[in-house]
């Protein structure tokens, strides 16, 4: 089983839709969590950590779960250029150790 | 924040050479991380080069095929050797610094390796 397992995708959105994004992860010791975002052919920025009170910045919300190992992403009133690629990422070992999931491709069509 | 200056931004390769990318940071980092990321694929971590020692490598990477230099603080070399097609993918240096309370990882731009 891989570290961190995301949607696999793609999510083929109309502009203005809302769509969620889910990620788990297998290590229980994993300590931060983040979204990045990986626009084509760029490397990945971060988009916003996640906490377990769940956090929001303008459209986009991330929520945590640790019981259950599952964090989420969900955007609102989507825009063409939220297309990307959403990399879930956890960390462990005191920030040391990042651990990508595999992507969640995005578009998000006129 | 850094700021990470990653060269060559892409390259056609012949088999058999070999191609050392390099990454400048702007600011002096304990650790850098370089990644690879085959298409459609995510990032797989290679190795994490510390100034002064030996780098340290993943499961599955060696270091005659992927040699390190950390000559400096600020400054790394990944060089990919006897390249193969399967080399072939997007290499990535990384660093990590504190920002607001976590840790947040920056990338370079990264470098698209072709080997024909």
């Amino acid at each position: 089983r891989k570290e961190v397992e995301q949607d696999p995708g793609p999510f083929n959105v109309p502009e203005g839709a809302t769509v969620a994004f889910n990620c788990t992860y297998s290590n229980s010791a994993s300590q931060s969590f983040f979204w990045y975002r990986q626009d084509c052919r760029k490397e990945p920025k971060l988009l916003m950590s996640v906490y377990s009170s769940g956090n929001e910045d303008g459209r986009f919300t991330a929520q945590l779960n640790r019981a259950s190992q599952y964090i989420s992403l969900l955007i609102r009133d989507s825009k063409l250029s939220d297309s990307a690629t959403y990399l879930c990422v956890v960390t462990y070992n005191y920030g040391q150790n990042f651990v990508f999931g595999p992507g969640t491709r995005l578009s998000v069509l006129p | 924040s850094a700021v990470i200056s990653q060269k060559p931004s892409r390259d056609i390769c012949q088999r058999g050479t070999s191609l050392t990318i390099q990454c400048q940071v702007d600011s002096q980092v304990t650790m850098m991380f370089w990644y690879r990321q085959q298409p459609g694929q995510s990032l797989t971590l290679i190795a994490t080069a510390n100034q002064g020692s030996e780098a340290t490598y993943e499961s599955g990477f060696v270091i005659d095929k992927f040699p390190i230099s950390r000559p400096n603080l600020t400054f790394s070399t990944l060089t990919v050797s006897n390249m193969s097609p399967e080399d072939s993918s997007i290499y990535l240096c990384s660093v990590e610094a504190p920002v607001k309370g976590y840790t947040e990882a920056f990338f370079g731009q990264g470098t698209r390796l072709t080997v024909v």
